[in-house]
C-alpha cells in the first residue's frame, strides 16, 4: 500500500520569505499523482498544486511551486513571498493513476510570522 | 470547481446514539467520497458512494458503523452509528474536481462530530 509521510509537524517563516515543506512517499507505481492540500481554520481542504508523475517539470502556480524528485520518492511544496494567509496545516496527498482514493500525509502546520 | 454544503456543520451527541450527515453538490457528480479527520490527524477514507450501488468501504470501515446513502448524483448521507467518544472527528465528503479526476478533488468544510 502506498504511503504518504511529512516529517515536519510544524513550520513557521517570516512574512515575504521563503519556506519549503517536505514530502515522501512509498509506492511501486511509476504513473501516479500528487497534491499538496491547504487547511486552513475554515477546515475546508483547498487544493494547492498537482503534479502528475509522468511530467518531469516541476508544476507551478504562482507563488507555490513544487520539487518533484520521482527517483527519490519526494515531492516538495516551496511557497514564496510568505504571506499572513499562507498560515494552514498543509497536506500532501498520493493518488494511484487507477484509483479514486487519495491517500494522505500527517500534514504541516505552517506559521506565518509578521 | 463544484460547491458543496455539508449539514449539520457540527453537533455534540450522546454516546449510543446516530447522527446522519448531509453532503449536497451544485453539480452532477459521480463519485462522492467520505472522509475522516481524527483530532489533530490527516484524512482517512471511509468509502466511495456512487449512484445506484453499494458503497464500497475501506479497510477497517463497515456498513453497519457507517451506512451511506447516495439516492441521486447531488446528495449523499453518512450515518456515524452506535456511538462512542473514539468517533469524535470531523467528516468531510469530497467529490471530484471537474470532469477528469486528475485535476484533484474538492472538499467540503465537514461536520465537527463530538461524541459525549
Amino acid at each position: 500500500a502506498q504511503t504518504v509521510t511529512q516529517s515536519q509537524p510544524e513550520m513557521s517563516v517570516q512574512e515575504a520569505e521563503t519556506v519549503t515543506l517536505s514530502c515522501t512517499y512509498d509506492t511501486s507505481e511509476s504513473d501516479y499523482y500528487l497534491f499538496w492540500y491547504k487547511q486552513p481554520p475554515s477546515r475546508q481542504m483547498i487544493l494547492v498544486i498537482r503534479q502528475e508523475a509522468y511530467k518531469q517539470q516541476n508544476a507551478t502556480e504562482n507563488r507555490f511551486s513544487v520539487n518533484f524528485q520521482k527517483a527519490a520518492k519526494s515531492f516538495s511544496l516551496k511557497i514564496s513571498d510568505s504571506q499572513l494567509g499562507d498560515a494552514a496545516m498543509y497536506f500532501c496527498a498520493y493518488r494511484s493513476k487507477g484509483a479514486q482514493k487519495l491517500v494522505f500525509g500527517q500534514g504541516t502546520r505552517l506559521t506565518i510570522n509578521p | 470547481s463544484a460547491v458543496i454544503s455539508q449539514k449539520p456543520s457540527r453537533d455534540i451527541c450522546q454516546r449510543g446514539t446516530s447522527l446522519t450527515i448531509q453532503c449536497q453538490v451544485d453539480s452532477q457528480v459521480t463519485m462522492m467520497f467520505w472522509y475522516r479527520q481524527q483530532p489533530g490527524q490527516s484524512l482517512t477514507l471511509i468509502a466511495t458512494a456512487n449512484q445506484g450501488s453499494e458503497a464500497t468501504y475501506e479497510s477497517g470501515f463497515v456498513i453497519d458503523k457507517f451506512p451511506i446513502s447516495r439516492p441521486n448524483l447531488t446528495f449523499s448521507t453518512l450515518t456515524v452509528s452506535n456511538m462512542s467518544p473514539e468517533d469524535s472527528s470531523i467528516y468531510p465528503c469530497s467529490v471530484t474536481q471537474g470532469r477528469d479526476p486528475n485535476y484533484g478533488y474538492t472538499f467540503g468544510s465537514g461536520t465537527r462530530l463530538t461524541v459525549v
